[in-house]
């Protein structure tokens, strides 16, 4: 089916490691992002790609890099995790206007 | 900043009866586009609505519908004859006319009762 793909769905980390969350579309949308959920603070916004190439940081960029390896592809990596970063992470592509289409979202837990 | 504001944080309904969500936001751009996504249990973010802010016609998707009040920046969703399968977090959205930046509402959690 077409859609967004993120993997791993699970993962747990120990602090201090590293670990990179992978996403890929197949929509040829040209823009892409990343979100985290925490309970009571609905989505917030990592960063975003808005074409193949060009990234940008959201409202909660620190401590995260991400790479638009190309058009289908938007990974979010985490160079030392921190407990702060457990939570539910969001991959999604859009074109203009016409809402996001979802990964279905890994679940992070840093201890 | 836009910010989107959902001042429910959890609803119940009885199956079969109607029930409103409420959302509002804040922005000062005139083109501008709001949507409702629910997302169940299974963590899937599922889209449920869309409207333009430039058309006045409320947006309808079967049992679902919005009250779109542009002036008082207000945008509720109103489920009809509810579901067992309704039952899930809500949220709101905004997304600028020329941005693809989407700022969500912190959700209501919404239970269907048998």
């Amino acid at each position: 089916n077409a859609g967004v793909t993120q993997t791993p769905k699970f993962q747990v980390l120990k602090t201090g490691q590293s670990m990179t969350l992978q996403c890929a579309q197949d929509m040829n949308h040209n823009s892409m992002y990343w979100y985290r959920q925490d309970p009571g603070m609905g989505l917030r916004l990592i960063y975003y790609s808005a074409s193949e190439g060009t990234t940008d940081k959201g409202e909660v960029p620190n401590g995260y890099n991400v790479s638009r390896l190309n058009k289908r592809e938007f990974s979010l990596r985490l160079e030392s995790a921190a407990p702060s970063q457990t939570s539910v992470y969001f991959c999604a592509s859009s074109e203009q206007g016409y809402g996001y289409t979802f990964g279905s979202g890994t679940r992070l837990t840093v201890v | 900043a836009q910010t989107v504001t959902q001042s429910q944080p959890e609803m119940s309904v009885q199956e079969a009866e109607t029930v409103t969500l409420s959302c509002t936001y804040d922005t000062s751009e005139n083109n501008y586009y709001l949507f409702w996504y629910k997302q169940p249990p299974s963590r899937q973010m599922i889209l449920v609505i869309r409207q333009e802010a430039y058309k006045q016609q409320n947006a309808t998707e079967n049992r679902f519908s919005v009250n779109f009040q542009k002036a008082a920046k207000s945008f509720s969703l109103k489920i009809s004859d509810s579901q067992l399968g309704d039952t899930a977090m809500y949220f709101c959205a905004f997304m600028q006319y020329n941005n693809n930046d989407m700022r969500f509402g912190a959700g209501t959690r919404l239970t269907v009762k048998p």
